[in-house]
């Protein structure tokens, strides 16, 4: 199936930095969805994006799907410390029955 | 509701034993599955189920079997564990395969000795 390439695979920030993960991949994408998985928990659902181009934000959580179709973005702006955990991205495989996941960037936030 | 429950919460086998993880979904979902997680190496999916009687095999489902004979159940089993599947698996459910958001429920930890 197709694979996700997700980077960084760790970020140390400072409360207060803004933060960045990117999910590429070298076919076109149907759609992408990003999970947060807090540690020692398990991966919650964040968003799903399907159009060429769109944008959706969460309160300080920006959710990019590239015109492409082929990467995505989550910027966070002033990161908190409950924004640490590890953010996943996941492709719909070409048959449509399974999702990859990428092997996620995990996310430090000192205070 | 209930969501997706696992049971055991965590479990110490020694190799060549078997044993089943327990699934369940109380969201009358279609489509549930099974990951395994290990350190670096992101969710891998092992096994999943579109509908009750329909199984297929994801990314590593050798030394894994399923069924699916009711909507809301859909057991693991490892037939003969090994070291090698020592890991987390975590238990997911969507309302279908297509586009839809997984739940997942809290993970299993299994040590294989």
């Amino acid at each position: 199936g197709q694979q996700v390439m997700q980077i960084p695979q760790y970020q140390h920030v400072q409360e207060g930095e803004d933060f960045t993960t990117y999910c590429n991949s070298s076919t076109t994408l149907s759609n992408i969805q990003w999970y947060k998985q807090r540690p020692g928990g398990h991966p919650v659902f964040l968003i799903q994006l399907v159009k060429s181009g769109e944008v959706k934000k969460q309160k300080r959580l920006t959710f990019q799907f590239g015109e492409a179709k082929k990467n995505s973005s989550l910027h966070i702006t002033a990161t908190q410390t409950t924004d640490v955990g590890t953010y996943f991205c996941a492709d719909l495989s070409n048959s449509g029955y399974a999702l990859n996941f990428g092997k996620g960037t995990s996310l430090l936030v000192t205070p | 509701n209930a969501g997706v429950t696992q049971t055991p919460k965590f479990q110490v086998l020694k190799t060549g034993q078997s044993m089943t993880l327990q699934c369940a979904q109380d969201m009358n979902h279609e489509y549930m599955s099974w990951y395994r997680q290990d350190p670096g190496m992101g969710l891998r999916l092992i096994h999943y189920s579109v509908g009750a009687g329909i199984t297929d095999q994801g990314e590593v489902p050798n030394g894994y079997n399923v069924s699916r004979s009711t909507t809301e159940d859909f057991p693991l089993r490892l037939l003969s564990a090994a070291p090698s599947q020592t890991s987390v698996y975590f238990c997911a459910s969507s309302y279908s395969a297509r586009g839809y958001e997984q739940y997942f429920g809290p993970g299993t930890r299994l040590t294989v000795t």
